[in-house]
């Protein structure tokens, strides 16, 4: 069955040093989103992209935060410099949508992190 | 601002009974809705999707739709413990998807 991927799995770190998320969707799938997840709440979207432009990063930190799709398959997200409030589930999704297909999206199993 | 509103709960309801779920949502244009389902330290997975007025029935799940109204909601029949999870809301217009905060179901054995 097809899977987004994603690593790491956790991931801790100290405040102001850099981190570097990845994300392969599933393949096929047009649009890949990064979503930010704190405890007790719905995921927020940090960035999305159809193929390999970004629709939206409206919410991201771009002060301290970058993402990029080059070829429009994989991308990463990065923390550049980290801080306590980031810590969270960072999740990526991919969905067909922007070919003609669903936009329900499918989840990898998130990467969390601790900012100490 | 769009909105995606769900009650946080917890919902607790017997094991065997019909849980209810419910979510509104702000903005009438909305076309896609979807539901997830959460376990703790896990992420969301993909349940039901909804795309029409009327109810939409998978298993023991069942999704309604209003747009009248402007809600949809999640039915789950014949609840089960291994149903405890918190389920998200999500709705879709253009490109662009908002979830919900969740609801918390505790399915009491």
């Amino acid at each position: 069955e097809a899977e987004v991927a994603q690593s790491p799995r956790y991931k801790i770190t100290e405040k102001s040093q850099a981190v570097a998320f990845w994300c392969d969707p599933i393949s096929g799938h047009a649009t890949l989103y990064w979503y930010r997840q704190i405890l007790g709440q719905g995921p927020e979207l940090l960035v999305q992209f159809q193929d390999e432009s970004v629709v939206d990063d409206s919410q991201l930190p771009k002060d301290r935060f970058s993402a990029e799709r080059l070829k429009g398959v994989d991308s990463t997200l990065k923390i550049q410099p980290a801080e306590l409030g980031d810590s969270a589930m960072y999740l990526c999704a991919s969905s067909q949508a922007g070919r003609g297909g669903l936009n329900e999206q499918f989840f990898g199993p998130g990467t969390r992190l601790t900012v100490l | 601002q769009k909105e995606v509103e769900q009650n946080s709960g917890p919902l607790s309801v017997p094991e065997g009974a019909i849980a209810s779920l419910n979510c509104t949502y702000s903005d009438r244009g909305s076309q896609s809705f979807f539901w997830y389902r959460q376990y703790s330290g896990k992420s969301p997975e993909l349940i039901m999707s909804i795309y029409s007025n009327g109810d939409k029935e998978d298993g023991r799940f069942t999704a309604q739709l209003n747009k009248a109204s402007q809600y949809v909601s999640l039915l789950i029949r014949d609840s089960q413990p291994s149903d405890s999870a918190t389920y998200l809301c999500a709705v879709n217009w253009g490109f662009k998807t908002i979830f919900g905060a969740g609801t918390r179901l505790f399915v009491k054995a």
